[in-house]
């Protein structure tokens, strides 16, 4: 079946500086992956859709500048946190859009814990 | 704008008891819903989507176009049913983005 691997699963970081998280299709190829932020006890938040190739679009009150993504392959797409702070901790999870036997459907990453000092 | 309404934040039924959990959406032409399913420490994955019309893990779900409502039914819950489900409507814009509902936690109790 088809999977999703995101790395780092969890990271610490002090405030100020920047995390990237990799977000990959393992045996599949993705022409578009969605960014999640989620709460605890709480619903996904989508971020932004990833386009291979393209500039990636931001739901609304989502800082571009701040969570940069780069989809730069048809399996690979990253998320950077600049200059993370406090409350930017969350827990971050990508998905990719790909084609199962009953039509195209979402697979989910396993997600990254975000801490911020 | 289009949206998916879980009313239930906590469902708590016994072990064996039909469980129902409920999904609304706003209408707008032919939806494609899912229900989505996490289980505690474990990634989302795909539970069924109303086009398959099947049943996995003893779990239905039936698109009542009438009410706007997608359901997720068992008949007779089991303990390792407990987990957050949430329900989706695929976005009818080019990237297909999924809206979700809140969730609904459910506790199946022995």
């Amino acid at each position: 079946g088809a999977v999703v691997s995101q790395h780092p699963s969890w990271v610490i970081c002090k405030s100020g500086t920047s995390v990237k998280i990799e977000c990959r299709s393992l045996d599949f190829q993705a022409t578009t992956m969605f960014w999640y932020r989620q709460f605890p006890k709480q619903s996904l938040m989508l971020m932004a859709t990833s386009n291979e190739g393209s500039k990636a679009t931001y739901e609304q009150g989502v800082e571009k500048d701040k969570f940069l993504i780069n989809h730069a392959s048809l399996t690979l797409s990253t998320l950077t946190v600049t200059s993370a702070h406090p409350e930017d901790s969350s827990f971050y999870i990508c998905s990719a859009r790909g084609t199962s036997g009953e039509g195209e459907t979402q697979y989910f990453g396993p997600g990254t814990r975000l801490l911020v000092l | 704008a289009q949206r998916v309404t879980q009313p239930e934040k906590l469902l708590s039924v016994f072990k064996g008891a039909p469980v129902e959990l409920k999904c609304n959406y706003s209408y707008s032409g032919s939806p494609e819903l899912f229900w989505y399913v996490q289980y505690s420490r474990q990634r989302l994955q795909l539970l069924l989507r109303h086009i398959s019309r099947e049943s996995i893990k003893g779990f239905t779900a039936d698109l009542n176009k009438g009410e706007t409502s997608f359901h997720l039914k068992k008949p007779f819950a089991q303990e390792e049913d407990s987990a957050m489900y949430y329900c989706a409507r695929a976005n009818a814009g080019n990237n297909r983005k999924l809206i979700w509902g809140l969730g609904t936690s459910l506790a199946v109790n022995p």
